[in-house]
């Protein structure tokens, strides 16, 4: 079956770092990929996607790649801000109407 | 953007109470919408899926007799928690999909006393 794999958190960063959380999966096919943020008490938005390999993703300075001969999509953001700090879960899916399927999310903390 | 809504956004009830959770797409038609269960600082689990007309599809491990899901309009779902129980307090959040995406409503934090 599918499965998606993150870092385990929390990470911890001070403002202005280089953030990178690791997100690999496992699937038949070529699914879709995404990154969610969730912020404290809050449901999930969704930060950033792509549809196809090689495809990058960006938002609010965020990006991602899918890696297709890696199975990968990493997030990454070239400077952090305090209110970077949330719960960012990666996810796939394969078409529309199947479901999603969550990595375990990881926790960003940033300090100022 | 596709904006889905759930109401109460937070709610507090007598152990053996009933609750009603609503999902609402605000500006598209979702055929098919989830529930999902989210325990404090852990992952989303999939509770059901919900298509409009028919009778949800539970994930294993799920009561569908405790978690009733009614999907009567392309707009709206609703999850029933029947006779409620501390251990059923969580985080519950539904999504709406469309064109290969999902959207989320902003969670629903049910607290059983």
């Amino acid at each position: 079956g599918n499965s998606v794999t993150q870092m385990e958190g929390p990470v911890t960063l001070s403002e202005e770092a280089f953030l990178t959380i690791n997100c690999t999966y496992t699937a038949t096919g070529y699914p879709s990929l995404f990154w969610y943020v969730q912020y404290p008490g809050e449901g999930l938005q969704l930060l950033l996607k792509a549809t196809k390999a090689d495809d990058k993703g960006s938002n609010k300075g965020f990006e991602a790649t899918y890696r297709k001969e890696t199975t990968s999509f990493h997030l990454e953001k070239g400077s952090v801000q305090v209110s970077d700090s949330a719960v960012y879960f990666c996810a796939l899916i394969y078409n529309a109407g199947n479901m999603l399927t969550f990595g375990g999310g990881t926790r960003l903390m940033v300090k100022p | 953007g596709a904006v889905v809504s759930q109401h109460p956004s937070w709610v507090i009830c007598k152990s053996g109470t009933s609750v009603k959770i609503e999902c609402r797409s605000l500006d598209f038609q979702a055929t098919t919408m989830f529930w999902y269960r989210q325990f404090p600082k852990q992952s989303l689990m999939l509770m059901a899926t919900s298509n409009e007309g028919s009778k949800a599809t539970y994930e294993q491990g799920v009561e569908k007799d405790k978690f009733l899901i009614n999907h009567a309009s392309l707009t709206l779902s609703t999850l029933t928690v029947t006779s409620a129980h501390p251990e059923d307090s969580s985080f519950y959040i539904c999504s709406a999909s469309v064109h290969n995406e999902q959207f989320f409503g902003p969670g629903t934090r049910l607290t059983v006393l």
